[in-house]
């Protein structure tokens, strides 16, 4: 399996600008998450989904976040209008269901940056 | 008060050296424990999972005190390759990560 797949891998971009990114899961997986990491607050949780329905966005900062799932194999986190704040890695993980001990695959990340 | 606390580190210990992580969490509700390994520039992984009983995965030890809600993580004989951060890792209805703690396995 090729793993979650996650484009772009790096993203610079002006304040202001659209930013669409972008996470295949594993194939077979119902749940996918998307998480946001930086040096201060660590891994933080922004979203998920399962079976393509989002359970719970309490995590996503505001308005200007937002994620779609439109089918099982791909799903977006888009920030409009971007800041310079939200620089950061960007992870989507994937699990099954019966994952024994809840385990989660990342993708590799988009590390991106907002000048 | 974090939902899950780490010491950040740096660790810097000689290869060979017994090193020991420790975590403390807030819910006491929390109904599962894990280590994530983190190497630079990389997503997390999992290592292990933590059960009440303690155990044990080779080299690496994880311990869980539900009356103390802490978690501990013990790598022996550790190796230049251990070097990574250690991500706690918490689940209530989802799984909330520590901040880390970075380890530098040296010569």
């Amino acid at each position: 399996d090729a793993g979650v797949i996650q484009s772009p891998r790096h993203e610079v971009t002006e304040m202001g600008q659209e930013v669409t990114l972008r996470c295949k899961p594993i194939s077979g997986h119902d749940y996918l998450f998307w998480y946001r990491q930086t040096m201060m607050r660590g891994l933080e949780l922004l979203i998920y989904f399962n079976n393509n329905v989002p359970i719970d966005d309490s995590g996503m900062p505001e308005d200007r976040f937002s994620a779609k799932m439109p089918n099982a194999s791909f799903s977006t986190l888009k920030i409009q209008p971007s800041e310079p704040r939200d620089s950061a890695v960007y992870f989507c993980a994937s699990r099954a269901s019966l994952a024994f001990d809840y385990e989660q695959y990342f993708g590799p990340g988009t590390r991106l940056t907002v000048t | 008060r974090k939902e899950v606390e780490q010491d950040p580190g740096p660790f810097n210990v000689p290869e060979g050296a017994t090193v020991a992580f420790n975590c403390t969490y807030s819910n006491s509700a929390s109904q599962s424990f894990f280590w994530y390994r983190q190497d630079c520039r990389k997503e997390p992984k999992l290592l292990m999972s933590v059960y009440s009983s303690g155990n044990e995965d080779g080299r690496f030890t994880a311990q869980l005190n539900r009356a103390s809600q802490y978690i501990s993580l013990l790598i022996r004989d550790s190796k230049l390759s251990d070097s990574a951060t250690y991500l706690c890792v918490v689940n209530l209805d989802k799984l909330t990560f520590g901040t880390g703690t970075q380890l530098k396995v040296e010569l």
